[in-house]
């Protein structure tokens, strides 16, 4: 099994529509997790932090459900500006080693 | 402002050629990470450092050495042992291993074998 799966996509939503994805994880022992977002030919920005449950900001929501071994990204009333790769982040080896997903890429059209 | 500094953003070199890629951060961070991304892939991570003077291979780390002589400066160096080596190369850090912040990227390097 994979460290970190994503589904790749890509997610193709019209503008205003609601839309989550998954990232699974291997370690059981992982306590932090991060959402975030890399623009085409960029580095990757943080988008979201998720410590405990799950973080709320703003249209982005992001959920830890540690039982099944997945966080989710929803994001509400897509913008165009939302479109991007999403990636996952988990910790492993005692939170020394950052272990990325693929990605996920979104396409929010008009 | 406080960041970190990769150079150059685009590289080019002759098969059978070592290069050296720079990564300097002002952050006072610990830990430092290098990461390789193909197109259309995620990151994947080469080497890191959580202290000076010490570093530990990653999952792809064949081909590819780097060094931490100074807090804040994680050079990688891509060796010609390094088969397919064209990538985008991203260096990043963090506050302290084992702890939950965030990490901060550079802006990457461009590297192609021509």
């Amino acid at each position: 099994r994979k460290e970190v799966e994503q589904d790749p996509g890509p997610f193709n939503v019209p503008e205003g529509a609601t839309v989550a994805f998954n990232c699974t994880y291997s370690n059981s022992a992982s306590q932090s997790f991060f959402w975030y977002r890399q623009d085409c030919r960029k580095e990757p920005k943080l988008l979201m932090s998720v410590y405990s449950s799950g973080n709320e900001d703003g249209r982005f929501t992001a959920q830890l459900n540690r039982a099944s071994q997945y966080i989710s990204l929803l994001i509400r009333d897509s913008k165009l500006s939302d479109s991007a790769t999403y990636l996952c982040v988990v910790p492993f080896q005692g939170a020394q080693k950052l272990v990325f997903g693929q990605g996920t890429r979104l396409t929010i059209n008009p | 402002d406080g960041g970190i500094t990769q150079s150059p953003k685009y590289l080019f070199r002759k098969e059978g050629q070592n290069v050296t890629l720079s990564c300097e951060q002002n952050l006072n961070h610990d830990a430092m990470y290098w990461y390789r991304q193909d197109p259309g892939q995620g990151l994947r991570l080469i080497y890191y450092s959580q202290i000076v003077n010490d570093f530990q291979k990653g999952d792809i780390a064949e081909g590819y050495s780097v060094s931490r002589e100074k807090k804040e400066s994680f050079p990688l160096t891509v060796t010609s042992a390094q088969k397919n080596p064209t990538a985008f190369y991203l260096c990043a850090s963090r506050l302290a291993p084992g702890n939950t912040g965030e990490l901060f990227f550079g802006e990457g390097s461009r590297l192609t074998v021509l």
